[in-house]
C-alpha cells in the first residue's frame, strides 16, 4: 500500500538552527508529495508541494525536493524562528485515490 | 474568502450516542474529505465526496457514515460511540481532490466520548 515514514519528533532547536526532517515514502504509481504544517489549536496548512521527480516545492523559507531515486522528500529551513514551532506532517497522495496519505508527524519547538 | 468552518468546535458525549458534525468548504470548493487524527493513529483518512458521490472511503467501522449536499457541504456521523471514537475531526476541501490541488483544511472538531 502507500505509506510515508517521517523522522521521530520531538526536534527542538535553538533560533536560527538548520532544520531538516526526514521523509520517505511507498507508493504505487507516481505520487503528488506534500508537507503540512499544523499549529497548537488549528487545522493543518499547505506548506509546500512537488507534484513530479526533482521538482523543488519551497515557501516561507522551507524547500523540499522531491526525489524518485530515494523515494524521499526531506523538507528543509536553513534559519528556523520560534514561530516554526509547529508539528509537520508529510503526505501524499495518487491521482484518482482522492485522499492523502500522512506520516505521523513530527513536532518542532524551536526555542528563543 | 472564507475558510473551511466545522461546527460545532468541540462535543462531549456518551458511549452508545450518535453524534454528527458539520463541515462547510471554501465556497467554489467541490471536494470535501474527513480525517480522524489521534495521538495514536495519527491521522487516518475517513471519506472524501465529490458533488454529492463518495469518491473514497477509508478502513473505518461501518459506525462511521458521512454525506455531501448539494451545496458542497458535508456532515459526518458516528453511531454508537466508544471511547476509542475521542478524537479531532478534521474536515479538509479542494476544488477538485488532494493529488494535485491545495487541500483547505477546517479547524477540527474535538469530540470527547466518556
Amino acid at each position: 500500500g502507500n505509506s510515508v515514514t517521517q523522522m521521530e519528533g520531538p526536534v527542538t532547536l535553538s533560533e536560527e538552527a538548520f532544520l531538516t526532517i526526514n521523509c520517505t515514502y511507498t507508493a504505487t504509481g507516481y505520487p503528488s508529495l506534500f508537507w503540512y504544517v499544523q499549529y497548537p489549536g488549528e487545522g493543518l496548512q499547505l506548506l509546500l508541494k512537488a507534484t513530479k521527480a526533482d521538482d523543488k516545492g519551497s515557501n516561507k523559507g522551507f524547500e523540499a525536493t522531491y526525489r524518485k531515486e530515494t523515494t524521499s522528500f526531506h523538507l528543509e529551513k536553513g534559519s528556523v524562528q520560534v514561530s516554526d514551532s509547529a508539528v509537520y506532517f508529510c503526505a501524499l497522495g495518487l491521482t484518482k485515490d482522492y485522499k492523502l496519505s500522512f506520516g505521523a508527524g513530527t513536532t518542532v519547538t524551536v526555542r528563543a | 474568502k472564507a475558510g473551511v468552518t466545522q461546527t460545532p468546535r468541540y462535543l462531549i458525549k456518551t458511549r452508545g450516542q450518535q453524534v454528527t458534525l458539520s463541515c462547510s468548504p471554501i465556497s467554489g470548493h467541490r471536494s470535501v474529505s474527513w480525517y480522524q487524527q489521534t495521538p495514536g493513529q495519527g491521522l487516518q483518512f475517513l471519506f472524501e465526496y465529490f458533488s454529492e458521490t463518495q469518491r473514497n472511503k477509508g478502513n473505518f467501522p461501518g459506525r462511521f457514515s458521512g454525506r455531501q449536499f448539494s451545496n458542497s457541504r458535508s456532515e459526518m456521523n458516528v453511531s454508537t460511540l466508544e471511547l476509542g471514537d475521542s478524537a479531532l475531526y478534521l474536515c479538509a476541501s479542494s476544488f477538485q481532490g488532494a493529488f494535485s490541488y491545495e487541500q483547505y483544511f477546517g479547524p477540527g472538531t474535538r469530540l470527547t466520548v466518556t
